[in-house]
């Protein structure tokens, strides 16, 4: 059965903080993994996308890893806002039946 | 552009009663879904359509029903409210294989 799993399921940070949030998925076969924030009370938004042949993709403060070997994924958050307080949700596409698999989230609060 | 939106955004149902969500979309989409997000578990797939007049189960289709007569909307029905359908749902939208676009969810309430 294909599978995302996310960690931690919550995590507080003060403002200006780094951190990282994990994906492993079981996923087959692969076809891209995409990161999608989601603000309270609102729909998830896409941060970036990660194919097979790709190992690292930036979109501005958001660094998205893939290592396609292991069926890993990272998310990086450098100097963190407020408004980075979310739930990062890391969802997995497979070629076959073109379905998409969502991890849980992470539960993302930041501090002043 | 308004993008992907939902009606309504809030609802409490007595168990028995039925009920209609509505998504539409102004990106002229072919496919469209349905989703219902629960706390701690990630977003399943209700129902979904691949264009006008067609519809498809996804992982979760028990107690709900679909419609799809116009291209820009995707109807989600409830014929018998039950508790275990209080949830918030999610309508999304996409052009084939691409990204997928979401609304702001309904939150619904089965007593």
């Amino acid at each position: 059965k294909n599978q995302v799993e996310q960690s931690p399921q919550s995590l507080i940070i003060l403002e200006g903080k780094n951190c990282t949030l994990q994906c492993n998925y079981t996923v087959s076969p692969f076809s891209n993994l995409r990161w999608y924030k989601q603000d309270t009370g609102r729909g998830p938004v896409s941060l970036t996308i990660m194919t097979f042949s790709e190992n690292t993709k930036s979109n501005g403060r958001y660094t998205a890893t893939l290592d396609a070997d292991t069926k890993q994924s990272s998310l990086h958050i450098t100097a963190s806002q407020l408004s980075d307080s979310a739930s990062y949700i890391c969802v997995v596409r497979s070629n076959a039946g073109n379905m998409l698999t969502f991890g849980g989230g992470t539960r993302l609060m930041v501090k002043p | 552009n308004a993008g992907v939106t939902q009606t309504p955004k809030f609802r409490v149902l007595k168990t028995g009663q039925s009920m209609t969500l509505l998504c539409a979309q102004d990106m002229n989409h072919e496919y469209m879904y349905w989703y219902r997000q629960d706390p701690g578990m990630g977003l399943r797939l209700i129902h979904y359509s691949v264009g006008e007049g067609t519809t498809a189960k996804g992982e979760v289709p028990d107690g709900y029903n679909v419609s799809r007569l116009k291209k820009q909307n995707f109807l989600l029905g409830l014929e018998s409210a039950a508790p275990s359908q209080t949830s918030v749902y999610f309508c999304a939208s996409s052009r084939p294989v691409n990204e997928q676009f979401f609304g702001p969810g309904t939150r619904l309430t089965v007593l």
